[in-house]
This record gives structure tokens, sequence and C-alpha cells, in this order.
């Protein structure tokens, strides 16, 4: 049974450009969540997705969207990278409802910001 | 706002010792409460959980009970081994906020043999 599954897992881009992050979730599960991990820091919640809208929204900036597709998975994107943006993004997925908050995460992908 | 403070770290031990790692937390109602692991290039695994005050949470061999007077979920093992060495996040949910999880800064655990 295949888990959370993320690409890239490592990128490299420069400041100004946009960057998509995709993830396709747990089998069975269908509501899918994004956290910015910066170096040596915990994980800082970016937003959720249930039934391909926004359901919940961290303290992040417009900047950073996403998106929910019907088979679950889901993509998030970054306009107008700043260096601070440098950090591993994990993508979590749950079941929705009372099982909400038992979350499995993928890897992550690697972003660097030049 | 919800906010999860651990130990500072790292903490290096020698197997078979015992392990504490401290974990308090501010939050409105009765949040859940979490331990995760994150092993070298992997992603965080739920280690235990807790979802009412003083339910204890176990898994192989860690413990943590939910204290709500002391506001506190530490993290203990009787027996620390080599492979137990990995980032250990402490976490909280909130009662309204479903898979929106809110972490502590991690604590680095090295276990030498």
């Amino acid at each position: 049974d295949a888990g959370v599954t993320q690409s890239p897992t490592h990128l490299i881009k420069t400041r100004g450009q946009q960057v998509t992050l995709r993830c396709s979730p747990k089998s069975g599960h269908d509501t899918v969540s994004w956290y910015q991990q910066a170096l040596g820091q915990g994980p800082q919640f970016i937003f959720q997705y249930y039934e391909e809208e926004e359901r919940q929204r961290g303290n992040f900036p417009d900047r950073f969207s996403g998106h929910q597709f019907p088979n679950y998975s889901s993509e998030l994107n970054v306009n107008a990278l700043l260096l601070g943006d440098s950090a591993l993004y994990l993508c979590a997925s749950s079941l929705s409802g009372g099982g909400a908050n038992v979350l499995t995460f993928g890897a992550g992908s690697r972003l660097t910001v030049l | 706002g919800n906010s999860v403070t651990q130990m500072e770290g790292p903490v290096t031990l020698s197997e078979e010792a015992f392990l504490t790692i401290n974990c308090t937390y501010t939050a409105t109602g009765y949040p859940s409460l979490f331990w995760y692991v994150q092993y070298p290039g992997e992603g965080l695994q739920l280690l235990l959980k807790a979802t009412k005050a003083d339910d204890k949470g176990s898994n192989k061999g860690f413990e943590a009970t939910y204290r709500k007077e002391t506001t506190s979920f530490h993290l203990e093992k009787g027996s620390v081994q080599v492979s137990d060495s990995a980032v250990y996040f402490c976490a909280l949910a909130g009662g309204t906020s479903y898979g929106k999880l809110t972490f502590g800064q991690g604590t680095i655990l090295t276990v030498h043999p």
C-alpha cells in the first residue's frame, strides 16, 4: 500500500520564479494538507484541501495557492519566490471526519531559492 | 493562538538509557496531542497520540500522558536504542481544527552504542 508520494524530491529556483509541487495521498484518504518546514524548525501549516476546496488556511500569503483534483491528489503553487521560501514542503493526507487528525506524511519536496 | 514548546536539544544518550523529552502546550478548549518522529530523509511518522486528559499514548516502548493541569505531554522511553535516533516533534490539534496541527520545534535525539 503506497503511502503519500511527493514530487519532485529536490528543486532549485531563483527569486521571482514560480514553483509547483505535487502530492498523491495515501490510498483511501480524501483530505490533503500542506506544511512548510524550515531548517531546524517544526512544520508550519499552509492549507488543507477537501472535496477540491481549500478548507483551512494558515498564516501564509496569497503567493501560496493550491489545488485538489477529483482523484484527491494535490498541488502546491508558490509565486514570486523569495529566499525565505527555501524549505522542505511536506504533504500530509488523512481521512475526513474523526480521522482527520491522524496524518500520513510524505517525505517532502526540498525547495532551494537562490 | 495554539502553541507547542519542546525542550531545547539536541539530546545525546547511550544505548539503554532513560529518555525524557519535555513538551508543554498552550491551547483553548481540549486539544488532541501527538508525538511524531522524523528519521533522516523520511517524512514524519505518527508515534503516539492522546485525545483527552489523563489519556496515555504508547507505541514501540514510548509513552506520553496528557496532563491538562500542567498542560504537558512529555515523551518517555525506559531504554533507548541506536535505532531511536531521529527528530521528535510534539504537536497539537485544536478541537475544531481537524487536520491542522501545530508543531513544536523538534528535538534531535542521538543514541550512541
